[in-house]
């Protein structure tokens, strides 16, 4: 069955950057692409880009351009996103979801991001 | 592409039947809508993509309609498994969510 696997939660100092991982198994990997997704405390869902594990492609939102930046492992499976120049605002839980179609069918469980100082 | 999603929060009885807008600053086709459901402490869940197509494992108590800028999500019969937030997201162009709808218990 298809499993997205993320990395454990972080405690990040304002400023630092923070790298999460996503194992994926059960489908081939480089067949679908990845997106990024975070959701802040008690509020809603926003992407953050896209790689194709394909090739590499990326696709950044805007907001992200310049301190963000995803890349893909083959031989392993697994996504990286890693996010730098951290504020308080970045506080949240950061999803990988595969995508299908433009939609997402399996996430990650999540990875909960703390920036504290 | 800005999607509003109304009401904020629908609160109805078990049994009922539960309809979620989701409306789209401009239009996103007919077949770039997707619909989640999150639950407390997981992550979300896909129901609906291409605003009418249930996902893998996804009941038919769940049913998305639609084009253009207006987008539907009905649950036809409530269950106590169906009280969670929803939330739409557009991929006609770079992607977006909207801010969510509650479906409580009343």
């Amino acid at each position: 069955q298809v499993q997205l696997v993320q990395s454990g939660a972080e405690v990040k100092k304002p400023g630092a950057s923070v790298k999460v991982s996503c194992k994926a198994s059960g489908y081939s990997f480089t067949t679908y692409g990845m997106s990024w997704v975070r959701q802040a405390p008690g509020q809603g869902l926003e992407w953050m880009g896209w790689i194709s594990a394909y090739n590499g492609n990326t696709n950044y939102a805007q907001k992200f351009q310049g301190r963000i930046t995803m890349t893909t492992d083959t031989p392993t499976s697994t996504a990286y996103m890693e996010l730098g120049s951290l504020t308080y605002d970045d506080m949240a839980v950061y999803y990988c979801a595969r995508e299908y179609s433009g939609s997402y069918d399996y996430w990650g469980q999540g990875t909960l991001v703390t920036v504290s100082s | 592409i800005v999607l509003t999603q109304s009401p904020g929060t629908l609160s109805l009885f078990p049994g009922e039947r539960a309809t979620l807008s989701c409306r789209a600053s401009q239009s996103v086709g007919s077949s770039y809508l997707a619909w989640y459901q999150q639950k407390p402490g997981q992550a979300p869940r896909l129901l609906i993509y291409g605003a009418s197509s249930r996902a893998a494992g996804i009941p038919d108590k769940f049913s998305g309609s639609g084009s253009g800028t207006d987008f539907t999500l009905t649950i036809s019969r409530l269950e106590p498994e169906d009280f969670a937030v929803y939330y739409c997201q557009q991929y006609s162009s770079s992607p977006t969510f909207g801010g969510g709808t509650k479906v409580e218990i009343k």
